[in-house]
């Protein structure tokens, strides 16, 4: 079963408007990734929070870690329609074993 | 740098049948992993090589098989095809030190691969 779970699983907004994305995962973690992917696309790595992070900036994307909330969020400010698309989280499993689980993901829509 | 590069783009087979893909890791990396991705399942990993070795495998059957060439090509194979098999298969590469949670994957656009 896939380690993550993204919310909601469909968002649509205005142009402009933040769009903010939620992960939850089920097991401890050493590292939280996010990935971007267009339709017919393969993924695009966004960012990389460690779980003794708690918050990371990247241009116009905001994550933050709670790893005692075994949660993730993903924040893009002032979205364009460029940004159409799904976004993933994906973590480790925290079990050693070196596969990278990913979550459902959540599918962006920006509305110009 | 050119990116993850993967061969072909899309494949129709009939069930019972066999299929190879392949993938070109951007060039220095040496991890290479395959994703398998359906509606109903999602993102599923299917195996990483490492140095021509297999390092890591998802849950999925043995007619899943891969290798590694020296120069870190990699090819997937799926013998005995089944409709279930229908999916987007994708390549991504990192460096490779180190386990694939803390470096990024750089994913190619995939083979779909279409069961009839």
């Amino acid at each position: 079963s896939q380690q993550g779970e993204e919310d909601p699983q469909a968002l649509s907004i205005q142009e402009g408007e933040n769009a903010t994305m939620n992960c939850s995962y089920k097991t401890s973690i050493n590292n939280l990734q996010w990935y971007r992917q267009n339709s017919g696309r393969g993924l695009v790595h966004l960012i990389l929070i460690r779980s003794n992070e708690r918050e990371k900036h990247s241009g116009r994307l905001r994550v933050t870690l709670d790893t005692s909330k075994k949660s993730s969020s993903l924040l893009i400010t002032a979205s364009r329609a460029a940004d159409t698309a799904s976004y993933f989280c994906a973590t480790d499993a925290g079990t050693g074993a070196n596969n990278l689980f990913f979550g459902t993901g959540t599918r962006l829509t920006v509305i110009p | 740098k050119a990116g993850v590069t993967q061969t072909p783009r899309y494949l129709i087979k009939t069930r019972g049948q066999q299929v190879t893909l392949s993938c070109s890791p951007i060039s220095g990396h040496r991890s290479v992993s395959w994703y398998q991705q359906t509606p109903g399942q999602g993102l599923q990993f299917l195996f990483e090589y490492f140095s021509e070795t297999q390092r890591n495998k998802g849950n999925f059957p043995g007619r899943f098989s891969g290798r590694q060439f020296s120069n870190s090509r990699s090819e997937m194979n799926v013998s005995t095809l089944e409709l279930g098999d229908s999916a987007l298969y994708l390549c991504a590469s990192s460096l490779g030190a180190g386990t694939l949670s803390n470096q990024p994957q750089h994913f190619g656009d995939g083979t779909r691969l279409s069961i009839l």
